[in-house]
């Protein structure tokens, strides 16, 4: 049982490229989550999901799109990178009849140069 | 909107001393649930104990437990026989459990625990 994976585990973009942070998990949760994590600031929402086809935004989510074609996979995007999205990224899972037990990714650290 | 208050940005005690970190949090809510998740260097996100609002009984697990003061919203944590290993830093949280946003956690800006030999 893997848990909640995420890939890259580290990424340096330059200003302007995009990427995708990917987050899967194998426990058929129904929510997945995203969060940033900044010095000085814990970790805030950006976007989730509680369920396929469903998403919607968290604290911070400009800057970001994400989407769920299926129950497995909660990919982030940045569309262009900026330094203010320099940061750690962490994903994380649970199921609505657990909600106290959510299971995070191992992170993603971004720096945009 | 809930919001989690963590006043003590650094904290360190001596190696098997008790040490506790304090939580303060606003919501209109009756009905929630709060955490202290432990992240080491390693940045894995770790959890330490949970409470339901509507049990009176503080939690506790092992080493860890808590102190759950609902009509003054506050919510610390207490590292008995602390551990070198127990140095990280310590995340309060709040969740509420339906309605919108519902499963989300709110997260304090943190406590860096040092336990020193």
């Amino acid at each position: 049982n893997a848990g909640v994976t995420q890939t890259p585990k580290f990424q340096v973009l330059k200003t302007g490229q995009s990427m995708t942070l990917q987050c899967a998990q194998d426990m058929n949760h129904e929510y997945m989550s995203w969060y940033r994590q900044d010095p000085g600031m814990g970790l805030r929402l950006i976007h989730y999901s509680v369920g396929a086809g469903i998403t919607d935004q968290g604290e911070v989510p400009n800057g970001y799109n994400v989407s769920r074609s299926t129950t497995e996979d909660f990919p982030l995007r940045l569309l262009s990178a900026a330094p203010s999205q320099t940061s750690v990224y962490f994903c994380a899972s649970s199921s609505p009849r657990r909600l106290t037990e959510a299971f995070f990714g191992q992170g993603t650290r971004l720096t945009v140069v | 909107a809930q919001t989690v208050t963590q006043s003590q940005p650094e904290m360190s005690v001596q190696e098997a001393e008790t040490v506790t970190l304090s939580c303060t949090y606003d919501t209109s809510e009756n009905n929630y649930y709060l955490f202290w998740y432990k992240q080491p260097p390693s940045r894995q996100m770790i959890l330490v104990i949970r409470q339901e609002a509507y049990k009176q009984q503080n939690a506790t697990e092992n080493r860890f437990s808590v102190n759950f003061q609902k009509a003054a919203k506050s919510f610390s944590l207490k590292i008995s026989d602390s551990q070198l290993g127990d140095t990280a830093m310590y995340f309060c949280a709040f969740m509420k459990p339906y309605g919108g946003s519902q499963g989300n956690l709110i997260f304090g800006k943190g406590t860096k625990l040092s336990v020193k030999p």
